[in-house]
């Protein structure tokens, strides 16, 4: 079974603080992706990745920068947290190919920024 | 810019109730579409992938089917049971084929 793991489940941060959202997934997969769900917002892609050292913007990429140097591993970097960060942050992950776009997600992570 | 709508927002069935969910999107260009089942303050669970060559793909009491020609498809839960309360997500790819756009879910009750 695939299986893609987050580093926290809860993380409670102070404003302004740095922060950082790991995760790991053991499929092999090329492709990376970082989501945060908001109530009546649904989810919204933050960031991607489609090999390593490669990312690309999703929807909403402000306050947002990501990092990728090994294939298994896809961090989500707030460089100075804020209140309107506080969020449920999912992870996911696919292999590459049209035909191959089954996406598996992680856990998640409720961070709340005070 | 694909958009994804699901019908109803919150549903609530007695036990033993067969349903169906919808979902509707407005690119019909896509070449495959995955619906998600989310518990409370949980991740997402994959429940079945439909190809755009498939109509139709079964798992279990789930049966979710496609229609790109008029932008639907459709999760049909058999016999219903409240372990199936959870929250029901369909997303398509993007225009670019690059990443999913989710729908904001159908909440599903399932009362004993």
């Amino acid at each position: 079974d695939v299986k893609v793991t987050q580093s926290s489940r809860y993380l409670v941060k102070r404003t302004g603080e740095k922060v950082f959202l790991e995760c790991v997934q053991d499929m092999d997969h090329e492709n990376m992706f970082w989501y945060r769900q908001d109530p009546g917002l649904g989810l919204r892609l933050i960031y991607f990745s489609y090999d390593v050292k490669m990312k690309e913007k999703g929807d909403i990429p402000e306050g947002y920068s990501v990092s990728r140097e090994k294939k298994e591993r896809f961090s989500l970097i707030l460089e100075s947290a804020s209140t309107n960060q506080t969020s449920m942050y999912l992870c996911a992950s696919k292999t590459s190919g049209i035909g191959h776009n089954e996406q598996f997600f992680g856990p998640g992570t409720r961070l709340t920024v005070l | 810019k694909q958009e994804v709508t699901q019908i109803p927002a919150a549903l609530s069935v007695p036990e033993g109730e067969n349903l169906v969910l919808n979902c509707s999107f407005t690119d019909s260009a896509i070449y495959n579409l995955q619906w998600f089942r989310q518990d409370p303050g949980k991740g997402l669970t994959s429940l079945l992938l439909i190809q755009s060559s498939q109509r139709e793909q079964t798992s279990g009491r789930l049966n979710a089917s496609l229609d790109k020609s008029s932008g639907r498809s459709t999760l049909y839960i058999a016999a219903s049971q409240p372990g199936d309360s959870a929250t029901y997500l369909c997303a398509a790819p993007n225009q670019a084929g690059t990443a999913l756009i989710f729908g904001k879910g159908t909440t599903l009750s399932v009362s004993s």
